[in-house]
């Protein structure tokens, strides 16, 4: 079946560090990839999102591209903040739509000032 | 604009206590979802639907019911509680296939 593999962490940086947070999917057709983000006692929201191959997503400086030879999807940010300390989730959907999303475990963040 | 609702926030049961978990949503999306959140295991699909009527299982739906009379709400209900089943539950609506999941706070349920 489908299937999200991404970094464990948890990942702790300084302010104004560069991130990536690597994510590799194994799907049987072509998926929607996903980068959703949690802050402490919330929901999850979406971050960005890629829906065919070489698309890159990308919202509050945060940035993913769409590789299908690599079946990958990092997420990467220049310069992080301490207000991007969160949990972020690498998902797909593949075939189906936003109702059936396959996620990776979640990559815990913390930046430091 | 209230989103994605969820009731009750936090909910502690007995083992063997039956219970409904509320969702109801007011964007008048066709698909909603039920997921539950486990440390280490990210989210998993419970139970879905598509339209009011429409239910359909996912990944981890034994000893959980749904049902969905109306374009609002999406109920999740335990049967019997176990403790194999104290998670973080979500829930989520998307406004059509390729619409965005938007996610309520979660409802942390514990059984003892």
């Amino acid at each position: 079946g489908d299937s999200v593999t991404q970094m464990e962490g948890p990942v702790t940086l300084s302010e104004e560090a560069c991130l990536t947070i690597n994510c590799t999917y194994t799907a049987t057709g072509y998926p929607s990839l996903f980068w959703y983000v949690q802050y402490p006692g919330e929901g999850l929201q979406l971050l960005l999102k890629a829906t065919k191959a070489d698309d890159k997503g990308s919202n509050k400086g945060f940035e993913a591209t769409y590789r299908k030879e690599t079946t990958s999807f990092h997420l990467e940010k220049g310069s992080v903040q301490v207000s991007d300390s969160a949990v972020y989730f690498c998902a797909l959907s593949d075939g189906g739509g936003s109702e059936k999303l396959v996620f990776g475990k979640g990559t815990k963040l913390t930046v430091n000032p | 604009n209230a989103g994605v609702t969820q009731t009750p926030k936090f909910q502690v049961l007995k083992t063997g206590q039956s219970m409904t978990l509320q969702c109801a949503q007011d964007m008048n999306h066709e698909y909603m979802s039920w997921y539950r959140q486990d440390p280490g295991m990210g989210l998993r699909l419970i139970h879905y639907s598509v339209g009011a009527g429409i239910t359909d299982q996912g990944e981890v739906p034994n000893g959980y019911n749904v049902s969905r009379s109306t374009t609002e709400d999406f109920p999740l209900r335990l049967l019997s509680a176990a403790p194999s089943q104290t998670s973080v539950y979500f829930c989520a609506s998307s406004y059509g296939r390729q619409g965005e999941a938007f996610f309520g706070q979660g409802t942390r349920l514990t059984v003892v």
